[in-house]
Protein backbone atom coordinates (compact mmCIF):
# COMPACT_ATOMS: atom_id res chain seq x y z
CA UNK A 1 0.00 0.00 0.00
CA UNK A 2 0.95 3.67 -0.39
CA UNK A 3 3.43 5.11 3.09
CA UNK A 4 5.78 7.38 3.12
CA UNK A 5 8.02 7.11 6.27
CA UNK A 6 9.79 9.78 7.94
CA UNK A 7 11.79 10.15 11.53
CA UNK A 8 10.06 12.74 13.65
CA UNK A 9 12.88 15.17 15.29
CA UNK A 10 16.07 16.13 14.36
CA UNK A 11 17.96 18.61 16.04
CA UNK A 12 20.67 20.62 14.67
CA UNK A 13 23.69 23.17 15.38
CA UNK A 14 23.46 26.11 13.64
CA UNK A 15 26.00 26.21 10.47
CA UNK A 16 26.00 22.46 10.60
CA UNK A 17 24.18 20.23 7.86
CA UNK A 18 21.02 18.50 8.55
CA UNK A 19 20.49 15.44 6.67
CA UNK A 20 16.13 14.26 6.93
CA UNK A 21 15.58 11.02 5.63
CA UNK A 22 12.26 9.77 4.44
CA UNK A 23 10.88 6.06 2.88
CA UNK A 24 8.22 5.13 0.47
CA UNK A 25 6.74 2.29 -0.52
CA UNK A 26 5.21 3.13 -4.41
CA UNK A 27 7.90 2.10 -6.98
CA UNK A 28 5.74 3.48 -9.77
CA UNK A 29 5.75 7.27 -8.08
CA UNK A 30 7.04 9.79 -10.91
CA UNK A 31 8.24 12.72 -8.81
CA UNK A 32 9.33 12.64 -5.17
CA UNK A 33 9.22 16.01 -3.18
CA UNK A 34 10.28 17.91 0.12
CA UNK A 35 8.05 20.50 1.76
CA UNK A 36 8.53 22.93 4.48
CA UNK A 37 5.91 24.20 6.92
CA UNK A 38 6.63 26.82 9.28
CA UNK A 39 4.25 27.53 12.74
CA UNK A 40 0.65 28.48 11.17
CA UNK A 41 1.56 28.39 7.36
CA UNK A 42 1.16 26.17 4.68
CA UNK A 43 3.41 23.69 2.76
CA UNK A 44 6.44 25.68 0.89
CA UNK A 45 7.46 23.38 -1.81
CA UNK A 46 11.26 23.52 -1.30
CA UNK A 47 12.69 20.88 -4.35
CA UNK A 48 11.91 17.85 -6.34
CA UNK A 49 13.17 15.04 -7.64
CA UNK A 50 12.27 13.07 -11.21
CA UNK A 51 12.11 9.24 -10.22
CA UNK A 52 15.23 8.61 -12.77
CA UNK A 53 17.76 10.76 -11.15
CA UNK A 54 20.03 9.76 -8.30
CA UNK A 55 20.69 13.43 -6.97
CA UNK A 56 19.82 17.18 -7.40
CA UNK A 57 21.48 19.90 -5.99
CA UNK A 58 19.64 23.82 -5.56
CA UNK A 59 21.57 25.62 -3.75
CA UNK A 60 22.03 24.58 -0.10
CA UNK A 61 19.67 22.03 -0.71
CA UNK A 62 20.72 18.50 -1.94
CA UNK A 63 18.15 15.50 -2.84
CA UNK A 64 19.30 11.87 -2.71
CA UNK A 65 17.27 9.18 -4.41
CA UNK A 66 18.18 5.61 -4.08
CA UNK A 67 15.12 3.84 -5.78
CA UNK A 68 16.18 0.47 -5.08
CA UNK A 69 15.65 1.15 -1.49
CA UNK A 70 13.01 3.66 -1.91
CA UNK A 71 14.97 5.85 0.22
CA UNK A 72 15.09 9.59 -0.13
CA UNK A 73 17.11 12.06 2.21
CA UNK A 74 17.07 16.04 1.74
CA UNK A 75 20.76 17.83 3.05
CA UNK A 76 20.70 21.18 4.22
CA UNK A 77 23.82 22.80 4.44
CA UNK A 78 24.75 25.33 6.81
CA UNK A 79 21.77 24.79 8.67
CA UNK A 80 20.45 28.42 9.73
CA UNK A 81 18.04 29.69 12.71
CA UNK A 82 15.09 30.35 9.79
CA UNK A 83 15.69 26.22 8.31
CA UNK A 84 13.22 25.45 12.05
CA UNK A 85 10.40 23.93 10.79
CA UNK A 86 8.69 20.68 10.17
CA UNK A 87 9.60 19.33 6.78
CA UNK A 88 7.65 16.43 4.77
CA UNK A 89 8.61 14.09 2.03
CA UNK A 90 5.37 13.37 -0.86
CA UNK A 91 5.61 10.55 -3.07
CA UNK A 92 2.70 10.78 -5.94
CA UNK A 93 0.68 7.99 -6.19
CA UNK A 94 -2.34 6.74 -8.81
CA UNK A 95 -1.20 9.00 -11.36
CA UNK A 96 -2.33 13.03 -11.45
CA UNK A 97 -1.75 14.76 -8.20
CA UNK A 98 -2.31 13.05 -4.88
CA UNK A 99 0.39 12.84 -2.76
CA UNK A 100 0.69 10.64 -0.18
CA UNK A 101 2.94 12.57 2.67
CA UNK A 102 5.07 11.23 5.45
CA UNK A 103 4.52 12.50 9.04
CA UNK A 104 6.79 15.23 9.41
CA UNK A 105 10.51 15.85 10.46
CA UNK A 106 10.33 18.71 12.58
CA UNK A 107 13.51 20.34 12.40
CA UNK A 108 14.97 22.18 15.57
CA UNK A 109 18.27 24.45 14.99
CA UNK A 110 20.05 25.70 18.17
CA UNK A 111 23.22 27.52 18.29
CA UNK B 1 2.29 35.93 -9.90
CA UNK B 2 -0.65 35.71 -7.10
CA UNK B 3 -0.59 32.91 -5.00
CA UNK B 4 -2.73 30.50 -3.86
CA UNK B 5 -5.76 32.20 -2.09
CA UNK B 6 -7.85 30.23 0.39
CA UNK B 7 -10.70 31.77 2.42
CA UNK B 8 -11.90 32.11 5.08
CA UNK B 9 -8.58 31.93 7.47
CA UNK B 10 -10.32 30.32 10.15
CA UNK B 11 -13.93 28.86 10.92
CA UNK B 12 -15.47 27.96 13.90
CA UNK B 13 -18.58 25.69 13.47
CA UNK B 14 -21.06 23.31 15.81
CA UNK B 15 -21.51 19.70 15.30
CA UNK B 16 -23.51 18.91 12.35
CA UNK B 17 -23.53 22.26 10.58
CA UNK B 18 -22.12 21.73 7.17
CA UNK B 19 -19.09 24.96 5.99
CA UNK B 20 -17.66 25.96 2.42
CA UNK B 21 -14.03 26.67 1.69
CA UNK B 22 -12.45 28.48 -1.07
CA UNK B 23 -9.80 28.19 -3.04
CA UNK B 24 -8.07 30.34 -5.83
CA UNK B 25 -5.56 28.42 -7.90
CA UNK B 26 -2.56 30.33 -8.88
CA UNK B 27 -3.14 32.24 -12.18
CA UNK B 28 -3.28 29.48 -15.18
CA UNK B 29 -3.67 26.19 -13.15
CA UNK B 30 -6.48 24.13 -14.14
CA UNK B 31 -6.03 21.41 -11.63
CA UNK B 32 -6.62 21.89 -7.66
CA UNK B 33 -6.32 19.52 -5.00
CA UNK B 34 -7.64 19.55 -1.45
CA UNK B 35 -5.37 18.14 2.23
CA UNK B 36 -6.85 17.88 5.25
CA UNK B 37 -3.96 18.07 7.92
CA UNK B 38 -4.73 17.08 11.65
CA UNK B 39 -2.35 16.43 14.25
CA UNK B 40 -3.72 12.61 14.75
CA UNK B 41 -3.58 11.96 10.82
CA UNK B 42 -1.57 14.05 9.44
CA UNK B 43 -2.23 15.17 5.94
CA UNK B 44 -4.47 13.12 3.95
CA UNK B 45 -5.41 13.35 0.09
CA UNK B 46 -9.47 14.81 -0.30
CA UNK B 47 -9.69 14.99 -3.91
CA UNK B 48 -8.70 16.47 -7.06
CA UNK B 49 -10.36 18.53 -9.52
CA UNK B 50 -9.31 19.57 -13.62
CA UNK B 51 -11.10 21.47 -15.87
CA UNK B 52 -14.71 21.51 -13.63
CA UNK B 53 -14.56 17.40 -13.32
CA UNK B 54 -13.24 15.36 -10.20
CA UNK B 55 -10.06 13.66 -11.45
CA UNK B 56 -8.88 12.13 -8.10
CA UNK B 57 -10.70 11.19 -4.49
CA UNK B 58 -9.10 10.00 -1.32
CA UNK B 59 -10.76 7.59 1.33
CA UNK B 60 -12.94 10.19 2.93
CA UNK B 61 -16.99 10.16 3.69
CA UNK B 62 -19.22 11.35 1.56
CA UNK B 63 -19.64 14.34 4.07
CA UNK B 64 -16.75 15.39 2.26
CA UNK B 65 -17.59 17.52 -1.48
CA UNK B 66 -15.98 19.85 -3.80
CA UNK B 67 -16.46 20.83 -7.17
CA UNK B 68 -15.04 23.34 -9.32
CA UNK B 69 -15.50 26.50 -11.59
CA UNK B 70 -14.57 27.18 -14.99
CA UNK B 71 -12.22 29.66 -13.65
CA UNK B 72 -10.62 26.88 -11.94
CA UNK B 73 -11.50 28.30 -8.85
CA UNK B 74 -12.60 25.46 -6.62
CA UNK B 75 -15.22 24.85 -3.42
CA UNK B 76 -14.96 22.00 -0.80
CA UNK B 77 -18.09 21.58 1.57
CA UNK B 78 -18.47 19.04 4.46
CA UNK B 79 -22.04 18.33 5.22
CA UNK B 80 -23.23 17.48 9.53
CA UNK B 81 -20.10 18.59 10.74
CA UNK B 82 -18.15 16.29 13.48
CA UNK B 83 -15.62 16.98 16.16
CA UNK B 84 -13.10 15.27 13.92
CA UNK B 85 -13.60 17.24 11.26
CA UNK B 86 -11.39 19.96 12.64
CA UNK B 87 -8.42 20.26 11.19
CA UNK B 88 -6.21 22.93 8.82
CA UNK B 89 -7.87 22.69 5.40
CA UNK B 90 -4.81 23.20 2.33
CA UNK B 91 -5.61 23.29 -1.56
CA UNK B 92 -2.79 23.12 -3.83
CA UNK B 93 -3.11 24.13 -7.44
CA UNK B 94 -0.69 22.50 -10.13
CA UNK B 95 -0.10 23.31 -13.71
CA UNK B 96 -0.83 20.25 -16.06
CA UNK B 97 2.75 20.42 -17.81
CA UNK B 98 6.22 19.40 -16.25
CA UNK B 99 6.16 17.98 -13.15
CA UNK B 100 3.31 17.89 -11.54
CA UNK B 101 4.79 20.50 -8.62
CA UNK B 102 2.00 21.38 -6.36
CA UNK B 103 2.03 25.01 -5.12
CA UNK B 104 -0.34 25.09 -1.90
CA UNK B 105 -2.09 28.58 0.08
CA UNK B 106 -2.32 28.89 3.49
CA UNK B 107 -5.23 26.79 4.44
CA UNK B 108 -8.28 27.53 6.33
CA UNK B 109 -8.36 26.17 10.01
CA UNK B 110 -11.99 24.67 10.65
CA UNK B 111 -12.66 23.97 14.38
CA UNK B 112 -15.87 22.51 15.16
CA UNK B 113 -17.52 22.75 18.96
Amino acid sequence: GEDVEQSLFLSVREGDSSVINCTYTDSSSTYLYWYKQEPGAGLQLLTYIFSNMDMKQDQRLTVLLNKKDKHLSLRIADTQTGDSAIYFCAETSGGYNKLIFGAGTRLAVHP
Amino acid sequence: KAGVTQTPRYLIKTRGQQVTLSCSPISGHRSVSWYQQTPGQGLQFLFEYFSETQRNKGNFPGRFSGRQFSNSRSEMNVSTLELGDSALYLCASSSTSGNNEQFFGPGTRLTVL
